[in-house]
């Protein structure tokens, strides 16, 4: 089966930076995503990975290592915005599962001044 | 441009009963897909439909079902309502292609 670790809970200070971790057993792989989700609200994107190596948007960096089934969502200059849930999903490895998305439990990042 | 939207916002419901969700996805996109969402279980993938298609689906049992119209728009079914059923039951729609999936706002189901 497939299966999607990340930490449940990280507590970071504002100004800082925080590195949210996600690792992934998969039979295969099509790319993971990185989504924000705040409170009560809808997921909105960050990232996606699908070649080794660091992606950057900003204060938002996303990193993928394919051979360790490891990536990793780093986030600078914290700010008290920042604190959502962060969820980590792969694409669905079978053919046509391109839309089809296997998310981790998220990670609940609070930052506090 | 609008994003994903779904309707109702929140709906109440008993066991027994059915519900139909409502799903309108970003302009030009042809895909829509469903999840569950529950402190439990997380995000769950319910199915995908594309071009009026289900093209993908999760491990929900039949009581779950979708269609999608011409216009791309969809909905989802849930019959025989169970108090197991409560959730947030998002739409995502995309593009092909490496593009990510786009996220409605969700409806809160609640079953008593």
């Amino acid at each position: 089966g497939q299966n999607i670790d990340q930490p449940t809970e990280m507590t970071a200070t504002e100004g800082a930076i925080v590195q949210i971790n996600c690792t992934y057993q998969t039979s295969g792989f099509n790319g993971l995503f990185w989504y924000q989700q705040h409170a009560g609200e809808a997921p909105t994107f960050l990232s996606y990975n699908v070649l080794d190596g660091l992606e950057e948007k900003g204060r938002f960096s996303s990193f993928l290592s394919r051979s360790k089934g490891y990536s990793y969502l780093l986030l600078k200059e914290l700010q008290m915005k920042d604190s959502a849930s962060y969820l980590c999903a792969v694409r669905d490895p079978d053919k046509g599962g391109y839309n089809k998305l296997i998310f981790g439990a998220g990670t609940r990042l609070a930052v506090h001044p | 441009k609008a994003g994903v939207t779904q309707t109702p916002r929140y709906l109440i419901k008993t066991r027994g009963q059915q519900v139909t969700l409502s799903c309108s996805p970003i302009s030009g996109h042809r895909s829509v897909s469903w999840y569950q969402q529950t402190p439990g279980q997380g995000l769950q993938f319910l199915f995908e439909y594309f071009s009026e298609t289900q093209r993908n689906k999760g491990n929900f049992p039949g009581r779950f079902s979708g269609r999608q119209f011409s216009n791309s728009r969809s909905e989802m079914n849930v019959s025989t309502l169970e108090l197991g059923d409560s959730a947030l039951y998002l739409c995502a729609s995309s593009t092909e292609g490496n593009q990510p999936q786009h996220f409605g706002d969700g409806t809160r189901l609640s079953i008593l």
